[in-house]
């Protein structure tokens, strides 16, 4: 696609219930991040792909957290046993990689925790 | 481990006017780069501007433009001639030059600009 498609938009969650956000990088795009922006924290890396070798997963926060990226395109990100301080905005973005340093970023999905 | 620093939570300038955001850094690598994200309400990141390291010559985009100190750790953002769609917040970030692996992005907890008619 022309950019960075991430779905939900937006998602309601009761506490205890697993989610799972979707991530479409641009074709062609090998590189996909994964960050998480909580109000008053920031933005903080969770995971990162690269092609088919094995991801970066220094980022996420428990072993809630997972994520996988098939046939080195889309990725979903699934938290399971939601807490309210899981409620955030969950950010992708991908990246040619090699000599291009830059990313295009999705416009992320709202979670929220009740 | 590298951090990122921006000491104004919330700015704001009258249109057309002149206003600098400030970032400041700390890291022991000598090479990396340097990013200005713009996020409006849309929640998508916008990149501003970028400025390599090993780069003296400050970087510049249209009305944006950097200042970037090296020895001091400082990167500054100065808006020119603001615009009410410049409204947003803005996050400085840090990338290491990486040839191949993880190139993340350590970020600054954001400035929030407000332009006003």
């Amino acid at each position: 696609g022309a950019g960075v498609s991430q779905s939900p938009s937006n998602k309601v969650t009761e506490k205890g219930k697993d989610v799972e956000l979707r991530c479409d990088p641009i074709s062609g795009h090998t590189a996909l991040y994964w960050y998480r922006q909580s109000l008053g924290q920031g933005l903080e890396f969770l995971i990162y792909f690269q092609g088919n070798s094995a991801p970066d997963k220094s980022g996420l926060p428990s072993d809630r957290f997972s994520a996988e990226r098939t046939g080195g395109s889309v990725s979903t990100l699934t938290i399971q046993r939601t807490q309210q301080e899981d409620s955030a905005v969950y950010l992708c973005a991908s990246s040619l990689g090699g000599r291009d340093y830059g990313y295009t970023f999705g416009s992320g999905t709202r979670l929220t925790v009740v | 481990a590298q951090t990122v620093t921006q000491s104004q939570p919330e700015m704001s300038v009258q249109e057309a006017e002149t206003v600098t955001l400030s970032c400041t850094y700390d890291t022991s690598e000598s090479n990396y780069y340097l990013f200005w994200y713009k996020q409006p309400p849309s929640r998508q990141m916008i990149l501003v501007i970028r400025q390599e390291a090993y780069k003296q010559q400050n970087a510049t985009e249209n009305r944006f433009s950097v200042n970037f100190q090296k020895a001091a750790k400082s990167f500054s953002l100065k808006i020119s001639d603001s615009q009410l769609g410049d409204t947003a917040m803005y996050f400085c970030a840090f990338m290491k030059h990486s040839a191949g692996n993880n190139r993340k992005l350590i970020w600054g907890l954001g400035t929030s600009l407000a332009v006003n008619p």
